[in-house]
């Protein structure tokens, strides 16, 4: 069965201090793995797709990497404003559904 | 990146009534329609593919009588939540599949049952 899990469950950090997300899979074909950032009380906003080990995407202070078994996403000196959910999701072959993670809830204070 | 709407943004009713989200993309056509839950503090949760033109297609466990859904069009599908009660309320996402094979993802819906 495929299977998402996101760690670590919260993370509090002082802005200008960078960390990673881990979001680690089962999955019998990957077809794609997604990075959303959610703010609450909004939907998911997409981020990142990674279609293949070794493949990486940046944009801004957010970079995501992506192994045979795990993805993660860095945050280099982050701030205030990239406290938010962080949400993992793998495409279910040939249906284009999303498992999600848990996801990753981000506190960065100034 | 392509954007889709919901409408209303929030929605509070009575228990027994019918509610209707609408899901719009806004500046491309979607073949393809997913509809969401999200209780507080929890991951989404799937509860039906939309395809244009034909039958949804139903998590397990979900209600298809209860949740019905239409996609009448390349940019709409609507999600009715029929004789609505307490245990309905949640927060209901939408997302649209485009051809770069990315789901984007609507506001939400915040529906409340009285």
């Amino acid at each position: 069965e495929d299977q998402v899990t996101q760690s670590p469950e919260a993370l509090r950090l002082q802005e200008g201090e960078s960390s990673s997300l881990n979001c680690s899979y089962t999955v019998s074909g990957l077809r794609g793995l997604f990075w959303y950032r959610q703010d609450p009380g909004k939907g998911p906003e997409f981020l990142f797709t990674l279609y293949s080990a070794g493949e990486e995407k940046e944009k801004e202070r957010l970079k995501a990497t992506l192994t045979k078994k795990e993805s993660f996403l860095h945050i280099t000196a982050p701030k205030p404003e990239d406290s938010a959910t962080y949400l993992c999701a793998v495409e279910d072959g040939g249906y284009n559904k999303l498992i999600f993670g848990a996801g990753t809830r981000l506190a960065v204070h100034p | 990146g392509a954007v889709v709407s919901q409408h209303p943004s929030w929605v509070i009713c009575k228990s027994g009534t019918s509610v209707k989200i609408e899901c719009r993309s806004l500046d491309f056509q979607a073949t393809t329609m997913f509809w969401y839950r999200q209780f507080p503090k929890q991951s989404l949760m799937l509860m039906a593919t939309s395809n244009e033109g034909s039958k949804a297609t139903y998590e397990q466990g979900v209600e298809k009588d209860k949740f019905l859904i239409n996609h009448a069009s390349l940019t709409l599908s609507t999600l009715t939540v029929t004789s609505a009660h307490p245990e309905d309320s949640s927060f209901y996402i939408c997302s649209a599949h485009t051809v770069q094979e990315t789901q984007y993802f609507g506001p939400g819906t915040r529906l409340l049952v009285l």
